[in-house]
């Protein structure tokens, strides 16, 4: 049972562009978080998709957004790149109450 | 607002030495809390986690952890560290609808 994909592993991007991440769930799960983790600290919450709608959202602007496909992956999208962006980008899934995290997608802005 | 606070950042054991991890949370509503681990190079794993009942949890690899709801407290354990210990462990509340919030992580390095 594969566990929670992310794509790519790794992403450099120049201030101003536009970023695409994706992101397969866990077998069976049906919810899907995104979490951004800047070098030194905890994961901090972007948002989350239940059943193809943003359920929650942290305190994240609005060109961060986000997509969940009918067969529950997902995909993070981030326009406007900021020097700030730069970070691990990471999608955990979910069933129940204990989340699955990816192994990442580390974002490089220059 | 709802925040998870470690207390120590950085922590360096000798192996077999015991170990105890602070952290504090502070939230309003029903409490799940979690520990998670990412090893060097690997991604974030569950550890242990407590939803309710007996507020002594057992996790994975000799890992345990207290939850006194008096104090806000689910501080991590391990009587006898190893080497392959090394990581960094973030302690995480449920903060509704299983948005998960972390603490800022403590990193933990076991010297042989």
């Amino acid at each position: 049972d594969a566990g929670v994909t992310q794509s790519p592993t790794h992403l450099i991007k120049t201030r101003g562009q536009q970023v695409t991440l994706r992101c397969s769930p866990k077998s069976g799960h049906d919810t899907v978080s995104w979490y951004q983790q800047a070098l030194g600290q905890g994961p901090q919450f972007i948002f989350q998709y239940y059943e193809e709608e943003e359920r929650q959202r942290g305190n994240f602007p609005d060109r961060f957004s986000g997509h969940q496909f009918p067969n529950y992956s997902s995909e993070l999208n981030v326009n406007a790149l900021l020097l700030g962006d730069s970070a691990l980008y990471l999608c955990a899934s979910s069933l129940g109450p204990a989340a699955f995290f990816g192994p990442g997608t580390r974002l490089t802005v220059l | 607002a709802q925040s998870v606070s470690q207390h120590n950042h950085h922590v360096i054991l000798s192996e077999a030495a015991s170990l105890e991890l602070g952290c504090n949370y502070s939230y309003g509503g029903t409490v799940n809390l979690f520990w998670y681990v990412q090893y060097p190079g690997q991604h974030l794993q569950l550890l242990l986690k407590y939803f309710s009942g007996d507020p002594l949890v057992k996790g994975i690899k000799g890992f345990e952890a207290e939850f006194i709801k008096s104090k806000f407290s689910f501080n991590l354990r391990k009587p006898s560290v190893q080497w392959s210990d090394t990581a960094e462990y973030f302690c995480a509340v449920n903060g509704g609808y299983n948005k998960l919030i972390f603490g800022a992580g403590t990193r933990l390095a076991v010297h042989p």
